[in-house]
């Protein structure tokens, strides 16, 4: 059974630092890895899809690394600032079916002026 | 703009009712997802359809009903079953149900059991 975990819970860092948040899954047997922005009460935004045969996406000042054989993901976050605060959250799928989606509990990331 | 709309954002029920909770996209996505998010844990999976009047159960389906009478549309019934019902609800929705797309979900409902 696939399981995504997401260490630590919360996170809080000054203003400017490079971060790295990370996601485990406990089978490497995946399709695809997606990363997701959730501010406080409100759904959930895209950030970056990365396919299984991929190593890495970049948008911006976000980069997610896929490592499969380890059953890793990170998500850096280049020189952080307070609007990167919110919740991110890793989701794993299985295979192309609809239903194998795994959500990881999430980060709670807090960027300190 | 393209999105996805969830209404009400907030809902108040009483034991003992059913409350239906909206939700439409203009997406033009073929598959819609339902999902139930409780404080300190990952979502999970209640109902997922793929096309137009077929839908599927996804993890925690008991004391839930859906329909999907229209594309852009995917309405959820919680019932008077559902025996922990208060919960913040998102409803998802992707270009198709292959897996090699974004999911985009819509701002949520949140639902409290008085």
């Amino acid at each position: 059974k696939q399981e995504v975990t997401q260490i630590p819970a919360a996170l809080s860092v000054p203003e400017g630092e490079n971060l790295v948040l990370n996601c485990s899954f406990t089978d490497s047997a995946i399709y695809n890895l997606q990363w997701f922005r959730q501010d406080p009460g409100k759904g959930l935004t895209s950030l970056l899809l990365i396919q299984s045969s991929q190593r890495e996406q970049t948008s911006g000042r976000l980069n997610a690394s896929l490592d499969k054989s380890s059953g890793r993901s990170t998500l850096y976050i280049a020189a952080s600032q307070p609007g990167d605060s919110a919740t991110y959250l890793c989701a794993v799928r299985r295979d192309s079916s609809a239903s194998k989606i795994i959500f990881g509990s999430g980060t709670r990331l807090s960027i300190r002026p | 703009d393209g999105g996805i709309t969830q209404s009400p954002k907030y809902l108040f029920r009483k034991e003992g009712q059913n409350v239906t909770l909206s939700c439409e996209q203009n997406l033009n996505h073929d598959a819609m997802y339902w999902y139930r998010q409780d404080p300190g844990q990952g979502l999970r999976l209640i109902y997922y359809s793929q096309i137009v009047n077929d839908f599927q159960k996804g993890d925690i389906a008991e004391g839930y009903s859906v329909s999907r009478e229209k594309k852009e549309s995917f309405p959820l019934t919680v019932t008077s079953a559902q025996k922990n019902p208060t919960a913040f609800y998102l409803c998802a929705s992707s270009m198709d149900a292959s897996g090699a797309n974004v999911l985009t979900f819509g701002a949520g409902s949140r639902l409290t059991v008085l």
